[in-house]
């Protein structure tokens, strides 16, 4: 299982666009990259999933270099609420999905 | 839609007490995850089942069991709680594989402490 590597925590103010970035240094290569959104008290939620290069949502934005060693999750002009831990996943056929110990963002006024 | 429904959301126990967990899901998803939480820390996972009638081991199994009872239904059992077993508890569901499908669906938690 390919091993992840992201900031412990971030700071940004509400309106700025904030990117996070993870090092995946041996994803494999039927590996899918995925990044998960938690609040307090709540379970984690879905954000975006890709493979190589660029996918976008209503949420975020998903950069993935061609080498596919690192991604970048963008969160575009961030809110207060998007104040939470962000956590970075690489997995493939197995059902051993690992979560690491996240990014936490604060986002202030 | 419910989603993925555990119960109960807080309970506390005395060392050495058993209980059980049970998490639900009805959106007919084949695969089914225990995770636990410590304060500040990320999600490990217990157990997994990838589908009904199979259940494989996770990261942290000791000192748990589980069930895939059907389709819809995974319990999470503690035969001698630990203090070390203070911890919020995560079910989560999904279509296919957590890699491959790109989502796990996630009850809101059941926060267990034990004395």
């Amino acid at each position: 299982l390919a091993k992840t590597t992201q900031p412990i925590s971030m700071d940004s103010y509400e309106g700025q666009e904030v990117n996070i970035t993870c090092s995946h240094n041996n994803i494999a290569t039927n590996d899918y990259i995925t990044w998960y959104q938690q609040f307090p008290s709540q379970g984690p939620r879905f954000i975006i999933q890709g493979y190589k290069t660029k996918v976008t949502n209503e949420v975020a934005s998903l950069f993935i270099p061609a080498d596919r060693k690192s991604s970048t999750l963008s969160l575009p002009r961030v809110s207060l609420s998007d104040t939470a831990v962000y956590y970075c996943l690489v997995a493939s056929g197995s059902f051993k999905t690992i979560f690491g110990a996240g990014t936490r963002l604060f986002v202030k006024a | 839609n419910a989603g993925v429904t555990q119960t109960p959301k807080f309970q506390v126990l005395k060392t050495g007490q058993s209980m059980t967990l049970q998490c639900a899901q009805d959106m007919n998803h084949n695969s089914m995850y225990w995770y636990r939480q410590d304060p500040g820390m990320g999600l490990r996972l217990i157990y997994y089942s990838a589908s009904e009638g199979t259940t494989d081991k996770g990261e942290v199994p000791n000192g748990y069991n589980v069930s895939r009872l059907n389709k819809r239904e995974f319990s999470l059992r503690l035969e001698s709680a630990a203090p070390s077993q203070t911890s919020v508890y995560f079910c989560a569901s999904s279509d296919g594989t957590g890699g491959l499908s790109g989502e796990l669906f996630f009850g809101e938690g059941s926060r267990l402490t034990v004395l």
